[in-house]
């Protein structure tokens, strides 16, 4: 069974930019969560999409947005990028929702980079 | 907000040697909490859970104390491995959300 894919690995943006991450869950997973994991912080919670429908949400503003498809692919945009969105960006999926540790699967992230 | 966070951030160990990887959580009302390993360009893994209900989990190689009065997490390898060598960090799950440490470099000397 494939992994969770997360498309593309690495992204150089600048700063005001916008910029739109993909992440393909595990074949079956509905939900899916986004993760963002920075040195200082460690991993933060953004939000969780189950069968296309925001369930939770993270303490992140506004420009932090996201989306699931049909197919479970799930989307995430940051918009007005700025310097300290410079993070490796996860995305989790699991068959019925990311509140026991071992239904989560990671993927690799996206690391992005804002100059 | 929550607070986890991590006694050290780097650890060396012999091959062989057992680690303990620890965790301070400030939510005395967590009731759920998980260890993961990071490996350089991976996303975590899961290791080991344990519920509040709880104060040891044993899998393989790997042990996961908690101790509830003093709010402490602690992650057990045995027989440490080169292959264990990652960023390990724990989870603590209140209400709905995860909240997560920043995490522990163990480097595994062969």
């Amino acid at each position: 069974k494939a992994g969770v894919t997360q498309t593309p690995r690495y992204l150089i943006k600048t700063r005001g930019q916008q910029v739109t991450l993909s992440c393909s869950p595990i074949s079956g997973h509905r939900s899916v969560s986004w993760y963002q994991q920075t040195p200082g912080q460690g991993l933060q919670f953004l939000f969780e999409y189950f069968s296309e429908t925001q369930r939770n949400k993270g303490n992140f503003p506004g420009r932090f947005s996201g989306r699931q498809f049909s197919n479970s692919r799930s989307e995430m945009n940051v918009s007005t990028l700025e310097l300290g969105d410079s993070a490796l960006y996860l995305c989790a999926s699991s068959y019925r929702g990311g509140l026991a540790g071992y239904e989560q699967y990671f993927g690799p992230g996206t690391r992005l980079t804002v100059t | 907000g929550e607070s986890v966070g991590l006694h050290l951030p780097t650890l060396s160990v012999q091959e062989g040697d057992n680690s303990i990887i620890n965790c301070a959580y400030s939510n005395s009302a967590s009731d759920y909490f998980i260890w993961y390993k990071q490996e350089s360009g991976k996303g975590p893994q899961f290791i080991i859970d344990i519920r509040s209900n709880m104060d040891k989990r044993q899998g393989q190689r790997v042990t996961v104390l908690l101790n509830k009065t003093v709010k402490h997490l602690s992650l057990q390898i045995a027989a440490t491995q080169p292959g264990d060598s990652a960023v390990y960090f724990c989870a603590e799950k209140s209400g709905n959300q995860f909240y997560f440490g920043t995490g522990t470099s163990l480097t595994v000397i062969p």
